[in-house]
């Protein structure tokens, strides 16, 4: 069984700050997956970044990376210069040897001008 | 372009009624998945395919049907027995073969009448 926790209901940033989002997991898979992904008002889910369990390299994808803490069991999102167009709920998941993902309850994000 | 979709945007039910969703994509996956989600709250997944003509349950499957006749098509039907079906729905799909990234259609809203 996964589970997934995120700690923060919502989050504050300027523009332009960065800004981290926790995650913390607890999986009994000896090879798992953590993804966010974020979904703005208009309810899509957008994939962010992907981390696998024996990658030693953290996971980067334009202004987000992925800081990965194995034996912590968390796996916060970074996002770099935040952007107007960056508030929306985000999501943390979890995946093991099967297909099914186990997703936390969200932060909601908020840009500030 | 590649990407899926998901009709009616909205989509309003009866007492009694069985509605159905469409999801169809054409990123020429093998799996599709089909989510609810809930006001504050992740995504619960409902059934999900990793092959034409084969479907699993997941975690709430009761009060809802599905079929994979084709392999771009996925609908569900919500059926009368889902007493208490408001709420929005959101189809993915994905490659097979271990835990692989999931892509998302735009949702739709289900609300009872």
């Amino acid at each position: 069984a996964q589970k997934i926790t995120q700690t923060q209901p919502g989050m504050f940033v300027q523009e332009k700050e960065a800004v981290t989002l926790d995650c913390t997991y607890d999986t009994s898979d000896q090879s798992y997956g953590l993804f966010w992904y974020k979904q703005p008002s208009s309810g899509e889910m957008i994939f962010l970044i992907y981390q696998g369990s024996y990658d030693e390299q953290n996971a980067t994808e334009g202004r987000y990376s992925l800081n990965f803490q194995k034996a912590r069991k968390s796996a916060n999102l970074v996002i770099s210069a935040s952007q107007l167009g960056d508030s929306a709920m985000y999501f943390c998941l979890s995946g093991g040897s099967n297909y099914k993902l186990t997703f936390g309850k969200g932060t909601l994000l908020t840009v500030n001008p | 372009d590649g990407g899926i979709t998901q009709s009616p945007k909205y989509l309003f039910r009866k007492e009694g009624q069985n509605v159905t969703l469409s999801c169809e994509q054409n990123l020429n996956h093998d799996a599709m998945y089909w989510y609810r989600q809930d006001p504050g709250q992740g995504l619960r997944l409902i059934y999900y395919s990793q092959i034409v003509n084969d479907f699993q349950k997941g975690d709430i499957a009761e009060g809802y049907s599905v079929s994979r006749e084709k392999k771009e098509s996925f609908p569900l039907t919500v059926t009368s027995a889902q007493k208490n079906p408001t709420a929005f729905y959101l189809c993915a799909s994905s490659w097979t073969g271990g835990l692989k990234t999931q892509y998302f259609g735009p949702g739709t809203r289900l609300l009872v009448l």
